[in-house]
C-alpha cells in the first residue's frame, strides 16, 4: 500500500527556520516525482514544485522559487520542504503528494502537515 | 502565467446533475484533472487526462474537455459528494490548480 506520512504540525516565531517531512513507503520511493502543495487557511490549492528524490532534480514553481527548498533523502525514502526566514504568511497546511508516471496528476497525497507562524 | 478559472460555488439538489468548469487557454491539451477535497481532509482525484476515472471512484463523476474548458459532472448528486473541487493541468514544467469551486448539496 502506497503511503505518505508527514511530519507534525509545527509552531514557529517569524524569522525562525523550518523543515517539515514527507516519507513514503510502498512503493520505490526513487521513481517517482514528489510535489508540495499550500493551502493557506480557508483559500485553494497552490503547487509549490517538486522533486524527484532519485537524482534531487527539484522543479520550483515561479511563485515559490527563492522561498523554499526542496530536498530528498533516498535512504531514508523522505522528501523535506524547508524555509531559512518564516513569516506570517508561511502560516498554511502543506501536503506531499505523489505524481503518477508517466503522468500529470497526483494521486496519491500526504495528511498535511500544519505550519503555524505567529509572535 | 498559466492561470485556471473555476466559478466559485455551485448548488445542486441530491439527485440531481451538477457540472463544474475550468477555463485555461488550451486546457484541453493540457491533461486536466479534478480533485475532490472534503473538510480536513487531503485532496483525491475524481478524473484524470480528461475523462478518465480511477478505480474507487463511482461512476456518477465524470469529465470531458474541449479547446479551453473542461467539465466535471456529477450525475445523480448525493449528500457525500458536497466538497471542494480543484482542476489542475499541465503547463510545460508545471502543475496549475485551479481556483475552486465549492459544491453544495440542498
Amino acid at each position: 500500500e502506497v503511503q505518505l506520512v508527514q511530519s507534525g504540525a509545527e509552531v514557529r516565531r517569524p524569522g525562525e527556520s523550518l523543515k517539515i517531512s514527507c516519507e513514503g513507503s510502498g512503493y520505490r520511493f526513487t521513481n517517482y516525482w514528489i510535489g508540495w502543495v499550500r493551502q493557506m487557511p480557508g483559500k485553494g490549492l497552490e503547487w509549490m514544485g517538486m522533486i524527484f528524490p532519485e537524482d534531487s532534480d527539484a522543479r520550483y514553481s515561479p511563485s515559490f522559487k527563492g522561498q523554499v527548498t526542496m530536498s530528498a533523502d533516498k535512504s531514508l525514502s523522505t522528501a523535506y520542504l524547508q524555509w531559512t526566514t518564516l513569516t506570517a504568511s508561511d502560516t498554511a497546511m502543506y501536503y506531499c503528494a505523489r505524481r503518477l508516471e508517466p503522468g500529470y496528476f497526483f494521486e496519491y497525497w500526504g495528511q498535511g502537515t500544519l505550519v503555524t507562524v505567529s509572535s | 502565467s498559466y492561470g485556471l478559472t473555476q466559478p466559485p460555488s455551485v448548488s445542486v439538489s441530491p439527485g440531481q446533475t451538477v457540472s463544474i468548469t475550468c477555463s485555461g487557454d488550451n486546457l484541453g491539451h493540457r491533461n486536466p484533472c479534478w480533485y475532490q477535497q472534503k473538510p480536513g481532509q487531503s485532496p483525491v482525484v475524481v478524473i484524470f487526462e480528461g475523462t478518465r476515472r480511477p478505480s474507487g471512484i463511482p461512476e456518477r463523476f465524470s469529465g470531458s474537455s474541449s479547446e479551453n474548458t473542461a467539465t466535471l459532472t456529477i450525475s445523480g448528486t448525493q449528500a457525500v459528494d458536497e466538497a471542494d473541487y480543484y482542476c489542475q493541468a499541465w503547463d510545460t514544467t508545471t502543475h496549475v490548480f485551479g481556483t475552486g469551486t465549492k459544491v453544495t448539496v440542498l
